[in-house]
């Protein structure tokens, strides 16, 4: 059964702190890795990754994946009250490219 | 980011009656558009995988009976939850497939069974 696995749970942070997410997985069939952030409705596309070792930057945040280590880390940078939300991970499988989520980390700025 | 919607936002029905959620995809034609339910504080469970042209492809738990599901074409993909009860109250979450990897979600329905 592919397994994807976030850590923390949750977070609280101060504004202006770099926070830094994980997500482990163990699945068969890899073929991408997605994180994505969640307020109060869907979940919002951040980052599409398949390679290793290739980081991928959208202003404060940041992605990178290994493969041989089977996990991949969002970092946040600057932290903003606007950024607190449930931050998913998620893993393609397959040809069809199913998703199988993590938990997710539950990410909380303050000022 | 594409733009997916779904309708109607939010439903509250009788036990009983069926329920049909819509999700189309409006920048793009998606050949494969996927069904997903969240249920509070949870993560996203994929419910089906919706082909186009095709019959849907249920996980395993999921009876196909009761979530019956129509990709009749490329931009619309319809779910309808029958003969509803109460533990069906769930939010529901529909994507697109652009490319071969990224899913753009909608906006979720949340039903409510009473």
């Amino acid at each position: 059964e592919d397994k994807v696995v976030q850590s923390p749970l949750s977070l609280v942070v101060h504004e202006g702190d770099t926070v830094t997410l994980n997500c482990s997985y163990e699945v068969t069939n890899f073929r991408s890795l997605l994180w994505y952030k969640q307020e109060k409705k869907a979940p919002t596309f951040l980052f599409m990754l398949t390679s290793s070792g290739i980081e991928k930057k959208s202003g404060r945040l940041s992605s990178i994946l290994d493969k041989k280590e089977l996990f991949s880390i969002l970092n946040i940078t600057a932290t903003q009250t606007g950024d607190s939300a449930v931050y998913l991970c998620a893993v393609g499988t397959g040809t069809a490219s199913k998703l199988t989520f993590g938990t997710g980390t539950r990410l909380q700025v303050t000022l | 980011g594409a733009v997916v919607s779904q309708h109607p936002s939010r439903v509250i029905c009788k036990s009983g009656t069926s329920v049909k959620i819509e999700c189309r995809s409006l920048d793009f034609q998606a050949t494969t558009m996927f069904w997903y339910r969240q249920f509070p504080k949870q993560s996203l469970m994929l419910m089906a995988t919706s082909n186009e042209g095709s019959k849907a492809t249920y996980e395993q738990g999921v009876e196909k009976d009761k979530f019956l599901i129509n990709h009749a074409s490329l931009t619309l993909s319809t779910l309808t939850v029958t003969s509803a009860h109460p533990e069906d109250s769930s939010f529901y979450i529909c994507s697109s497939r652009w490319g071969k990897e990224t899913q753009y979600f909608g906006p979720g329905t949340r039903l409510l069974v009473l």
